[in-house]
């Protein structure tokens, strides 16, 4: 099974902070990679796939890149409502897909 | 719109059964495949169950595999999840989400979930 990791587990940040979330994958999955929201009491919302391609109607703050085993998600300026848990998804082996940890972005 | 609304959820006692459903609306629902994805109270997404859009390939993760059972009826546009042999560590929200692929037919994502319904499972 392919396993995923985060880094960092949580983060702390401020409105306006740039923020970066690091997704790491056990073996290659070339850009199969996807990127979810999910706020506390809510189901997830996709907002990145094949490891850059913004879902439509995601603002564009946020951003994915990598290939390979290690990936990014960026929020160029966080917002009150981003807010939340982030989630990476491997779909390399898909329908077996795997999601990471999850980080949680909450305020400082 | 797409909505998908999950039901079924509830208390029940360990070895016992339950039967969730995901009714779906706002799509053709026979094109799609779809997934059973869950996640224990305070943890992460776990994916569960896979159905293809025919109903003929079905995929479990081991955790499930022989407990659980996935089935879709495309003329009632429905899901389901019949889980057997339940455990303390079956409990958690369940959320159906549709897969869908992107237009170049290699990346799949889940575009749309429900809102889950919580199984607990406990004596």
């Amino acid at each position: 099974d392919i396993q995923m990791t985060q880094s960092p587990s949580s983060l702390s940040a401020s409105v306006g902070d740039r923020v970066t979330i690091t997704c790491r994958a056990s073996q290659s999955i070339s850009s199969y990679l996807n990127w979810y929201q999910q706020k506390p009491g809510k189901a997830p919302k996709l907002l990145i796939y094949a490891a850059s391609s913004l879902q439509s109607g995601v603002p564009s703050r946020f951003s994915g890149s990598g290939s390979g085993t290690d990936f990014t998600l960026t929020i160029s300026s966080l917002q009150p409502e981003d807010f939340a848990t982030y989630y990476c998804q491997q779909s390399y082996s898909t329908p077996r897909v795997t999601f990471g940890p999850g980080t949680k972005v909450d305020i400082k | 719109e797409v909505q998908l609304v999950e039901s079924g959820g509830g208390l029940v006692q360990p070895g016992g059964s339950l039967r969730l459903s995901c009714a779906a609306s706002g799509f053709t629902f026979s094109s799609y495949e779809m997934n059973w994805v869950r996640q224990a109270p305070g943890k992460g997404l776990e994916w569960v169950s896979y159905i293809s859009s025919s109903g003929s390939t079905i995929y479990y993760a081991d955790s499930v595999k022989g407990r659980f059972t996935i089935s879709r009826d495309n003329a009632k546009n429905s899901l389901y999840l019949q889980m057997n042999s339940l455990r303390a560590e079956d409990t958690a929200v369940y959320y159906c989400a549709r897969d869908h692929g992107d237009s170049s037919g290699y990346y799949y994502y889940f575009d749309y979930w429900g809102q889950g319904t919580l199984v607990t499972v406990s004596s």
